[in-house]
């Protein structure tokens, strides 16, 4: 598609339920990267793949959280046990390539309620 | 580490004045430099960056930017402000091999 594409837009779960949350990237982007978007807070970092690179997974809050890519294009972000804190909106987003200076776009998140 | 601020939680403006966002920006080499606008339940749009070359740099909607270096500033402007223009505004900053970093967010209120 011609943007980044997040599935589901909208999910409820029960707490301590897993919850799989898919990011379709901009085709050809070797870049990906999710993000959390807590109400009333800023974009915090979760994970960034690079192409084949180990991704940095420097920013997942807890093991609890994991998230993979296949084939170099999508990407599934997992949630286990899933907890009320981790309501929130999960954001994906793609680069064309590892250029710092190129522009990251973003897909139109994932609301995730936890009940 | 780099690091990202934005002073101001919300900045209120009447429709047709001048607006400034502000940012500064802490990073150990040189910046790469993003403002992004986020719409109620949207996802975040690209405004404008800037890479290297001339300090004010030009966007989406009439927005500007100006990098200045010496004050690791990045503030977001706009000669006169829409109603429309009314959202959540971020900035942020990027380096190679890393991930975005943003600031906190500004909320930005255009009345009529």
């Amino acid at each position: 598609g011609a943007g980044v594409s997040q599935s589901p837009s909208n999910k409820v779960t029960e707490k301590g339920k897993d919850v799989e949350l898919r990011c379709d990237p901009i085709s050809g982007h070797t870049a990906l990267y999710w993000y959390r978007q807590s109400l009333g807070q800023g974009l915090e970092f979760l994970i960034y793949f690079q192409g084949n690179s180990a991704p940095d997974k420097s920013g997942l809050p807890s093991d609890r959280f994991s998230a993979e890519r296949t084939g170099g294009s999508v990407s599934t972000l997992t949630i286990q046990r899933t907890q009320q804190e981790d309501s929130a909106v999960y954001l994906c987003a793609s680069r064309p390539d590892r250029a710092a200076g190129n522009t990251i776009y973003f897909g139109e998140g994932s609301w995730l309620t936890v009940v | 580490a780099q690091s990202v601020a934005q002073p101001e939680d919300q900045v209120n403006v009447a429709e047709g004045n001048p607006l400034t966002v502000k940012c500064t920006y802490s990073v150990s080499g040189n910046p790469y430099l993003f403002w992004y606008v986020q719409y109620p339940n949207r996802g975040l749009q690209f405004l404008l960056k800037y890479i290297t070359g001339d300090n004010l740099v030009k966007g989406s909607y009439g927005f500007e930017a100006e990098f200045n270096k010496s004050q690791t500033s990045f503030h977001l402007k706009k000669p006169s402000a829409l109603v429309s223009d009314s959202a959540l505004y971020f900035c942020a900053v990027n380096q190679a091999g890393t991930a975005l970093i943003f600031g906190k967010g500004t909320t930005l209120s255009v009345s009529s």
